[in-house]
């Protein structure tokens, strides 16, 4: 069992649906993170969450939606987004969101935006 | 802002060379920075992880320095293999966790 788990691997969708993006964690941690991977680009950080509360939010656009239920899972609502958001989106987790911990990835959800 | 660059972009190695990867940040205030590995379409393994107190830290064939005054990062990596072949990312933290692009490197056989 891998320590952070992202589902799906691979989504495909329209400019018009809507679809999440989960991600879990078993390594007992509390902050998890959202980033962005686009070709050619640095990984952007998206959402941070510590203890469940989002401590921050990189100016993401609104179609961007993140929910954390608990400490372990972390999601991604998409609703109308732009072809120029297709990217790898992958999750992290670690221990204390203060700016210390090692952050452990996921293997990364594929989107497209047709 | 602080900004992160490593260099090479790219490194075509034959197998069993020894490599260095270079890591440079602009803003020295740090409190860690780690190398990662990304194979193709998959996601960031953490190879090291160094606090700002230490010099370095070792695993294996790897080997990554710290000079937090001069902002430089090396990832050395002894013996190389083909297994090695995959794009290394450092990454600084103060707060939030700011990346370089990336060196992509490839170990032929």
């Amino acid at each position: 069992e891998t320590g952070v788990t992202q589902t799906p691997r691979h989504l495909v969708m329209g400019m018009t649906n809507k679809k999440s993006l989960k991600c879990e964690q078993h390594l007992g941690h509390n902050a998890m993170y959202w980033y962005k991977q686009s070709a050619k680009k640095p990984l952007e950080l998206m959402f941070v969450y510590n203890f469940k509360e989002q401590t921050e939010n990189n100016s993401v656009p609104s179609r961007f939606s993140p929910e954390c239920p608990n400490s372990s899972h972390l999601f991604l609502h998409l609703h109308t987004l732009q072809p120029e958001d297709s990217a790898l989106y992958l999750c992290a987790s670690s221990q204390g969101g203060g700016g210390t911990g090692e952050l452990f990835f996921g293997e990364g959800s594929r989107l497209t935006v047709l | 802002k602080q900004e992160v660059t490593q260099i090479p972009a790219a490194l075509s190695v034959p197998e069993g060379e020894n490599l260095v990867l270079n890591c440079s940040f602009t803003d020295s205030a740090i409190y860690n920075l780690q190398w990662f590995r990304q194979d193709p379409g998959k996601g960031l393994t953490s190879l090291l992880l160094i606090q700002s107190s230490q010099r370095e830290q070792t695993s294996g064939r790897l080997n990554a320095s710290l000079d937090k005054s001069s902002g430089r990062s090396t990832l050395y990596i002894a013996a190389s293999q083909p297994g090695d072949s995959a794009t290394y990312l450092c990454a600084v933290r103060r707060g939030e966790l700011i990346f370089g692009t990336g060196t992509r490197l490839q170990v032929f056989p």
